[in-house]
């Protein structure tokens, strides 16, 4: 079985901070993708970076990082110098190569304060 | 390139009444996964269409059907509403060449009420 988990439901931080969100992650499947969406209030959800299972370094895109740790399992979620165009909601969500469904953390609340 | 669309954005039904919601995916992808997203229950996946066929389904019961058309558009059907069914719908589309490396782009999502 597959899961996905976010155990912090609300963050805050503080305007040109970094934030880290926490995921982690269960499959059987050695190949496996991982990614990041962000949801604003207006309910699109945002692709943001994705990590592979067999990608040596941590996913970077622009202000995102991925803090992969594949023998903790866990992909975190890293937001440098903070705006207040952050503020969102954030889902992790994993897809294993047996071609199963998408599978959605709960999501982090992130809000970020002036 | 244009981005996933749907449509309506807004939908106001009654309960006992169907509803059909439509997605149109970007350009070049065959993959269209439907997902219902509420306070309660968060984001649950629906089903995935790959080249007309529902490659992936849900927990949801039979009143929720869907249809994948030979230009990868899809639609997907609520029958005989709830209030329960109140809910952000969103649809995302995908190339599908292999699903680990599968990144999935979401449409705005229609907002479903029944009163």
């Amino acid at each position: 079985a597959q899961k996905i988990t976010q155990t912090q439901p609300g963050m805050f931080v503080q305007e040109k901070e970094a934030v880290t969100l926490d995921c982690t992650y269960d499959t059987s499947d050695p190949s496996y993708g991982l990614f990041w969406y962000k949801q604003p209030s207006s309910g699109e959800m945002i692709f943001l970076i994705y990590q592979g299972s067999y990608d040596q370094q941590n996913a970077t895109e622009g202000r995102y990082s991925l803090n992969f740790q594949k023998a903790r399992k866990s992909a975190n979620l890293v937001i440098s110098a903070s705006q207040l165009g952050d503020s969102a909601m954030y889902f992790c969500a994993m897809r294993a190569n047996t071609g199963n469904q998408f599978y959605f953390g709960t999501g982090t609340s992130l809000t970020v304060i002036p | 390139k244009a981005g996933v669309t749907q449509t309506p954005r807004y939908l106001i039904k009654t309960r006992g009444q169907q509803v059909t919601l439509s997605c149109s995916p970007i350009s070049g992808h065959r993959s269209v996964s439907w997902y219902q997203q509420t306070p309660g229950q968060g984001l649950q996946f629906l089903f995935e269409y790959f080249s007309e066929t529902q490659r992936n389904k849900g927990n949801f019961p039979g009143r929720f059907s869907g249809r994948q058309f030979s230009n990868s558009r899809s639609e997907m059907n609520v029958s005989t509403l709830e209030l329960g069914d109140s809910a952000l719908y969103l649809c995302a589309s995908s190339a599908l060449a292999e699903p680990s490396t599968d990144t999935q782009y979401f449409g705005p999502g229609t907002r479903l009420t029944v009163l």
